[in-house]
């Protein structure tokens, strides 16, 4: 199963862009990378997710590097609102496996 | 995207008692869903994965007879915490999702806080 790895916290200034890391060396070809967040105290929520080409939707961008080993997730103008542990997620086949994930702080 | 309910959002019992969560898709079909256990600070752990009419398969260390769930219809399933105690204590989140779906399409619930003193 492939593994993430990810910085247990960042700070990001309110209006900012939100650059979270992730490694994950042990990806397989045919393997995609999810991006989960969750607010204090509720479910998870669905972000962006890739394979090989850059992804962007009205949440955020994905950058996936050529050799799939690490990617970021980018929120261009964070919010106050963004505040949430955000999860990389390499996934298993038919489940979501969550790893420790990125407690983002954004700050005024 | 889709909705996924849990009721109740929290919850109190005494040790020794049995609780039961309750796990609905609002407007979708569910044939899989997932229970998800999490303790204070610390991430999202895997429970079990429930196909609808069938027998939930529990991860490695998560004991069966402790955690019951049922998914009888493909918009209910239910966690039972049978003989809770202190250590139950903890948040517990259900997902579901429709089989042929792609794997992002796996929607969470807003999770039920259990108490058990």
């Amino acid at each position: 199963d492939a593994k993430t790895t990810q910085p247990p916290s960042m700070d990001c200034a309110e209006g900012r862009a939100a650059n979270l890391p992730c490694n994950h060396s042990t990806i397989s070809g045919n393997e995609y990378v999810y991006w989960y967040r969750q607010i204090h105290s509720q479910g998870p929520q669905y972000i962006i997710h890739g394979l090989k080409n850059n992804e962007t939707n009205e949440m955020a961008s994905l950058i996936i590097t050529e050799d799939r080993k690490s990617s970021t997730l980018i929120l261009p103008h964070a919010t106050l609102r963004d505040t949430a542990v955000y999860y990389c997620i390499v996934r298993v086949p038919g489940k979501l496996i969550f790893g420790q994930g990125t407690t983002l702080q954004v700050k005024p | 995207g889709a909705v996924v309910s849990q009721h109740p959002s929290r919850v109190i019992c005494k040790s020794g008692t049995s609780v039961k969560i309750e796990c609905r898709s609002l407007d979708f079909q569910a044939t899989t869903m997932f229970w998800y256990r999490q303790f204070p600070k610390k991430s999202l752990m895997l429970m079990a994965t429930s196909n609808e009419g069938s027998k939930a398969t529990y991860e490695q260390g998560v004991e069966k007879d402790k955690f019951l769930i049922n998914h009888a219809s493909l918009t209910l399933s239910t966690l039972t915490v049978t003989s809770a105690h202190p250590e139950d204590s903890s948040f517990y989140i259900c997902s579901a999702r429709t089989e042929g779906q792609p794997l992002h399409e796996q929607f969470f619930g807003p999770g039920t806080r259990l108490t058990v003193l």
